[in-house]
């Protein structure tokens, strides 16, 4: 079946420096899945964060940027510059047609900005 | 804007008793959605539904029930409660079909304890 995964489950990084968090998928489906990635603030629910439907294009939001590389199956998530208001929980997550089109997450990666 | 909201936010259930977690959600969404969170592992589905009437089984739907009575309302039911359905519940709604499916709103979570 599908699966996403994300291999640090926390990252903590100086408040203006940069971000990246991994994430690589495994889809049964013959074509391309949708991938997004999600955020989810303290106290708060899931939000979407950023969405990319189609292989080889860029997703940006918020100044997070993920590109869909479909030769590497991956989704990496980079800010350049983050701030201590970023700090939450990034969930990456795929859907395809093999799973009706259901998400599948990634575990999770803890994000702490130090001031 | 879109809203979907979660009762109780917190519960401490024994082991064997029965346990209901309510989501209502003002987004007139035909798609509902429960997961639950575990430490070290994705959201991961237990019921969903397309509209009122009707449940669909998840990944994991073992000890679990659900019933979506309207539109808004969507219920995750747990008949005998068991120690290894601790966890965070979280419950969505989306209005996508096919290729939108992916885009959902949550609710805040709610922790469950069985004890």
């Amino acid at each position: 079946g599908d699966s996403v995964t994300q291999t640090e489950g926390q990252v903590t990084v100086s408040e203006s420096k940069s971000l990246i968090i991994n994430c690589t998928y495994s889809a049964t489906s013959i074509g391309y899945p949708n991938l997004f990635w999600y955020v989810r603030y303290p106290g708060e629910g899931l939000q979407l964060l950023l969405k990319v439907i189609t292989a080889g294009q860029k997703g940006s939001s918020r100044g997070f940027e993920a590109t869909y590389n479909k030769e590497a199956t991956s989704f990496h998530l980079q800010k350049a510059s983050v701030q201590e208001s970023d700090s939450a929980v990034y969930y990456c997550a795929l859907s395809d047609p093999s799973g009706s089109w259901q998400l599948i997450f990634g575990s999770g990666t803890q994000l702490t900005v130090m001031p | 804007e879109a809203a979907v909201t979660q009762s109780p936010r917190n519960k401490v259930a024994v082991t064997g008793g029965k346990v209901t977690l309510s989501c209502n959600q003002t987004n007139n969404h035909n798609n509902m959605y429960w997961y639950r969170q575990d430490t070290g592992h994705g959201l991961r589905l237990i019921h969903y539904s397309y509209g009122a009437g009707s449940t669909e089984k998840g990944d994991i739907p073992d000890g679990y029930k659900a019933s979506r009575p309207s539109q808004e309302n969507f219920s995750l039911i747990l008949e005998l409660a068991t120690p290894s359905q601790t966890s965070v519940y979280f419950c969505a709604s989306g209005a996508g079909t096919g290729l939108n499916t992916g885009q959902l709103y949550f609710g805040e979570g709610s922790k469950l304890t069985v004890l």
